[in-house]
């Protein structure tokens, strides 16, 4: 228990669905992360919150939507994916202070059929 | 953008063996992690180390920020060690970049 927790652990969607993954953390942090990783890929930051505020988005498409309503709390919608999005994405958190260190989920297996 | 690369990506090892996990990093970086990735997807915190030299247990860990390297040993090696490994930098404020990884496979 890392103390970031997602839902649903794995799920599979058809292309015209509409999906979301949720991320909440129990550990007090300010930032939060969604990350990508594919079979064969290094992970890859898809999107960062610091303070609720969204300060990166690393070139991710449209199709992936993220929301923060609050510190704890951290979303990704997902609407008419491809195939090629199936991947493990990752939530993670961080103090976003002095001594930084990163503590991710479980991951959401996801897989676009 | 940074480079993190990892050596080897591949090591198989029998059990009891000692290894070397090796993570360059291209620029300077504010800190450096690293994880254990289990075969469920769970990335778990392995060290936290910027610079200098950490153990726990069987794992140590050293950073030579100025030469801009870190290395991950493994001493008296387990099936349980099995698993991927990753060195994450933190370039700017709340950005971590991670290098591929190097597989561990730990035969009995």
């Amino acid at each position: 228990e890392t103390g970031v927790t997602q839902t649903p652990r794995h799920l599979v969607m058809g292309m015209t669905n509409k999906k979301s993954l949720k991320c909440e953390q129990h550990l007090g942090h300010n930032a939060m992360y969604w990350y990508k990783q594919s079979a064969k890929k290094p992970l890859e930051l898809m999107f960062v919150y610091n303070f609720k505020e969204q300060t990166e988005n690393n070139s991710v498409p449209s199709r992936f939507s993220p929301e923060c309503p609050n510190s704890s709390h951290l979303f990704l919608h997902l609407h008419t994916l491809q195939p090629e999005d199936s991947a493990l994405y990752l939530c993670a958190s961080s103090p976003g202070a002095s001594g930084n260190t990163i503590y991710f989920g479980e991951g959401s297996w996801l897989t676009v059929v | 953008g940074i480079q993190v690369e990892q050596s080897p990506p591949d090591l198989i090892l029998q059990e009891g063996a000692n290894s070397t996990l090796r993570c360059n990093f291209s620029d300077s970086v504010n800190n450096l992690q690293w994880f254990h990735q289990n075969p469920w997807g769970q990335l778990i915190n392995l060290f936290y180390i910027p610079s200098g030299t950490k153990q726990n247990g069987r794992l140590s860990a050293t950073t030579v920020a100025t030469e801009r390297y870190s290395l991950l040993y493994i001493s008296s090696s387990q099936t349980t060690d099995s698993g991927v490994y990753f060195c994450a930098v933190e370039l700017d404020f709340n950005k971590f970049y991670f290098g591929s990884g190097t597989k561990l496979n730990v035969k009995p």
